[in-house]
């Protein structure tokens, strides 16, 4: 069965500081890797995704995220903050379960770019 | 290219009402997806369909929840009798693969009194 597991359910940084939130997963096959972003009142918004193909995966708005295989991790981070950056964002894998294509989320973490 | 819409994004009902949740798939999105997130927890997958056809309904959590996919078009999630906790917020995502990103919807607030 798949996991998803993000360390720190709020981050806080500078505008202009590198953001790092971090995800861990548990699958038992190679997995499909996800983030996702909410902005206040709106949903989720993909941010990229990891597909067994490169192992750094480049999304918007500048995040980038790297799959590690040897420490089941798939952090993502920006070299940069902004104050748009702050919103919660979720760590997914996607599910196999009988060949369907549900996603596993972590809990979220919340992120605050103060100036 | 319109997204994923759901109406309304919220409802507030009493304890033993019963509320219908809808969500309009991308066009041309065979598959559609309903997910909820309660307080302070996971979002959790409910159920997976794909055209008209129930394929995962795994993740729906009694039979009070009863979803529905007219025509292979927009779907409803219905919850009759709402208990409390059935509060939270609940997503619709839409896929034109099963092998494809999933776009999500803004989400319907669900508030239980």
């Amino acid at each position: 069965a798949q996991s998803v597991t993000q360390l720190g359910s709020h981050v806080s940084v500078s505008e202009g500081a590198l953001v790092l939130l971090r995800c861990n997963y548990s699958s038992s096959v190679p997995p499909y890797l996800f983030w996702y972003v909410q902005y206040p009142n709106q949903g989720l918004q993909l941010l990229l995704k990891y597909t067994s193909a490169a192992t750094l995966v480049k999304g918007i708005n500048g995040f980038e995220a790297e799959f590690k295989k040897s420490e089941t991790s798939f952090h993502l981070t920006k070299p940069s903050a902004h104050m748009s950056d702050a919103a919660e964002y979720f760590c997914a894998v996607r599910a196999f379960t009988g060949g369907y294509n549900k996603l596993i989320f972590g809990a979220g973490t919340r992120l605050a770019v103060h100036p | 290219e319109a997204g994923v819409t759901q109406f309304p994004s919220h409802s507030v009902i009493e304890k033993g009402q019963t509320v219908t949740l809808r969500c309009d798939p991308i066009s041309g999105h065979d598959n559609l997806y309903w997910y909820r997130r309660v307080m302070g927890k996971e979002i959790k997958f409910l159920l997976h369909f794909v055209k008209e056809s129930k394929q995962d309904e795994s993740g729906m959590p009694n039979n009070r929840f009863l979803a529905e996919r007219t025509g292979g078009t927009y779907s409803t999630l219905k919850v009759q009798p709402a208990e409390l906790e059935d509060s939270g917020v609940y997503f619709c995502a839409s896929s034109l693969g099963p092998n494809q990103p999933q776009h999500f919807g803004d989400g319907t607030r669900l508030s239980i009194l």
